[in-house]
């Protein structure tokens, strides 16, 4: 029962250095997001995938990007890390459609990925 | 503006007791829905529950609960009987329908409870 599963768990890079962050769900669900998240602000949507095939900006995109493998994958690249990149990772996955079905669907988190950037 | 406000960085409460934790929100959508996440020391995110825009009745999973006024624009989670499990950070969240695109959930900054003996 793995749910949304996160890759490394840990990682320390040297500024500069680049690196991707893999994110897998096994729940077959539509959309996947990338977060981060920093002391006193919570989390931010940094780039999101509504189905296979999609991309979308969210609030803090710039020095990221990322590729959504097919449905079950979705990676975070950082190019040239930099120490503002320093933050916990999150990965998060749901169900998407519209129409009252899908409204309550909540995101599922996977376990997040500490990233410091030294 | 913000789209979501927690106004309490940090919570005390007794074991035992009830706790509210407060969020407002801003969104001009007419379809929206609110959800509260946990997310305990060991940092992982622990959805509790949902309340939508149209939903005529307040919202309630065990010992969680909303107090949604949809007036206010606020949905505050309510936690009966705190336990000392119950400490950790909690985020509001909120999901716009139509100019929200996809799924995307715009997060509070979180209170941090703490259930004291």
């Amino acid at each position: 029962n793995a749910g949304v599963t996160q890759t490394p768990k840990f990682q320390v890079l040297k500024t500069g250095q680049s690196m991707t962050l893999q994110c897998a769900q096994d729940m077959n669900h539509n959309s996947m997001y990338w977060y981060r998240q920093d002391p006193g602000m919570g989390l931010r949507l940094i780039y999101y995938s509504a189905s296979e095939g999609t991309t979308d900006k969210g609030e803090v995109p710039n020095g990221y990007n990322v590729s959504r493998l097919n449905k079950r994958e979705f990676s975070l690249r950082l190019e040239s890390a930099a120490p503002s990149q320093t933050s916990v990772y999150f990965c998060a996955s749901s169900d998407y459609g519209t129409g009252v079905t899908y409204s309550n669907q909540p995101q599922h988190f996977g376990d997040g990925t500490r990233l410091s950037i030294l | 503006a913000q789209k979501i406000t927690q106004t309490q960085p940090g919570m005390f409460v007794q074991e035992k007791e009830a706790v509210t934790l407060d969020c407002t929100y801003d969104t001009s959508d007419p379809s929206y829905g609110l959800f509260w996440y946990k997310q305990p020391s060991s940092g992982e995110m622990i959805f509790l529950i949902y309340q939508g825009s149209y939903d005529q009745q307040n919202a309630t999973e065990g010992r969680y609960s909303l107090n949604f006024q949809k007036a206010r624009k606020s949905a505050n989670l309510v936690i009966s009987a705190s336990q000392l499990g119950d400490s950790a950070m909690y985020f509001c969240a909120m999901r716009e329908f139509y100019t929200g695109g996809g799924n995307k959930l715009t997060f509070g900054t979180g209170t941090q409870l703490k259930v004291e003996l």
